[in-house]
């Protein structure tokens, strides 16, 4: 049973650039959160996918946006990049809006130069 | 609105020492309490939950945490450190019925020989 995958794992991007970053969810979950994760911090939410809806958004602008698939894949996009976007990206899977416990990915970590 | 605070950024202790992490919250409604594991360059892993059934909660490889709701705390502990132990923790919260968790900002352990 494969968990939450998250491709690409490092990424080196230029500020202004776009970069999307992709998370297949646990097999069986229907639901993707996103988070980000900065040197030395906790994750901050960033939003929330079911049903290919975004359900819920954290305190982000909407440089960061976000789809998912019929497959219940998510990608998150985020536009004209800035210093401060560089991090570690997790995705995290569940079943349902109902506070599951949620599985997360081993992450994506960006870069921005 | 929910947020947590995690008492000391850094804590080291013994091989054999007991281990206490220290999570403080604070939630409008009532909380579900996670603790979550994340071991150098992966994603997080659950280690505990709390959602309102017995305060005295046991999660993997001999760590349990006690909700207080009278001192809004969700302390981890385990009587016995090992050095496979040394790893960031982090304490989130959840509002319920939804996803979305909010972080501390983690407890660096260390376990010393």
């Amino acid at each position: 049973d494969a968990g939450v995958t998250q491709s690409p794992t490092h990424l080196i991007k230029t500020r202004g650039q776009q970069v999307t970053l992709r998370c297949s969810p646990k097999s069986g979950h229907d639901t993707v959160s996103w988070y980000q994760q900065a040197l030395g911090q906790g994750p901050q939410f960033i939003f929330q996918y079911y049903e290919e809806e975004e359900r819920q958004r954290g305190n982000f602008p909407d440089r960061f946006s976000g789809h998912q698939f019929p497959n219940y894949s998510s990608e998150l996009n985020v536009n004209a990049l800035l210093l401060g976007d560089s991090a570690l990206y997790l995705c995290a899977s569940s079943l349902g809006l109902a506070g599951g416990q949620q599985f997360f990915g081993p992450g994506t970590r960006l870069t921005v130069l | 609105a929910q947020s947590v605070t995690q008492l000391g950024s850094h804590v080291s202790v013994s091989e054999g020492a007991l281990v206490l992490l220290r999570c403080n919250y604070s939630s409008s409604v009532p909380p579900y309490l996670f603790w979550y594991v994340q071991y150098p360059n992966q994603g997080l892993q659950l280690l505990l939950k709390y959602t309102s059934a017995a305060t005295l909660v046991k999660g993997i490889n001999g760590f349990e945490a006690e909700f207080k709701k009278s001192e809004t705390s969700f302390h981890l502990t385990k009587p016995s450190a090992h050095m496979s132990d040394a790893a960031e923790y982090f304490c989130a919260v959840s509002a319920g019925g939804g996803n979305k968790l909010t972080f501390g900002t983690g407890t660096q352990l260390k376990v010393e020989l």
